[in-house]
């Protein structure tokens, strides 16, 4: 089975550009998430969705940051403008819902300059 | 408030070595303990897992340990290899919220 799809793998863009990052979930996942990863602060939850509804966003650091599901197999994550400090991998994961295992995607590399 | 710490932040140990990452945590709500390893330029992977009506899993070299009453659950890596360098995290969860420790980073010499 396929598991989480995420694209693009690597971006690099300039400050201040538009950035759409892009997941597909596992199917049948009702359970989807997106996570940022930086050395200096670990991996940070930015929101969930379940059942394509935005359950927790109080991990988007800002306004520039919004996510949206508009079904069960496609998600994205976009930061408008970008900024240096955005520079991060971005993980998207899924899952069934419940207490169990989820499944990230080999992640999005950003790059602000 | 740091519902989730996880330690050592880092950890090297001899190739046949024992490693053994601790993490406590503070929600008694968490019905499932799991510990992700994650690789450099992959995303984090579940290595195992335990509920807690069990006290210890056992998977191949790996083990987790639970402590319900001290509220920590620890892994251990038995006879350590060079192929174990990856860090890891503990991130216990309540339904689908969980929250990620800090992530320790294990080097295996050989």
């Amino acid at each position: 089975d396929a598991g989480v799809i995420q694209s693009p793998r690597h971006e690099v863009t300039e400050m201040g550009q538009e950035v759409t990052l892009r997941c597909k979930p596992i199917s049948g996942h009702n359970s989807l998430f997106w996570y940022r990863q930086t050395m200096m602060r670990g991996l940070e939850l930015l929101i969930y969705f379940n059942n394509n509804v935005p359950i927790d966003d109080s991990g988007m650091p800002e306004d520039r940051f919004s996510a949206k599901m508009p079904n069960a197999s496609f998600s994205t994550l976009k930061i408008q403008p970008s900024e240096p400090r955005d520079s991060a991998v971005y993980f998207c994961a899924s899952t069934r819902r419940g207490s169990g295992p989820i499944y990230f995607g080999e992640g999005s590399w950003l790059t602000v300059v | 408030q740091q519902q989730v710490k996880q330690s050592p932040q880092s950890l090297i140990v001899q190739k046949g070595g024992i490693s053994i990452i601790n993490c406590a945590y503070e929600n008694t709500a968490f019905d499932y303990f799991p510990w992700y390893q994650q690789f450099p330029g992959k995303g984090p992977a579940l290595l195992i897992a335990i509920r807690p009506d069990v006290s210890e899993k056992k998977e191949g070299r790996f083990t987790i340990s639970f402590n319900k009453s001290a509220k920590q659950f620890s892994l251990h890596i038995m006879d350590s290899q060079p192929g174990d360098s990856a860090t890891y995290f503990c991130a216990p969860q309540a339904g689908t919220a969980l929250i990620f420790g800090k992530g320790t980073t294990l080097s295996v010499s050989s």
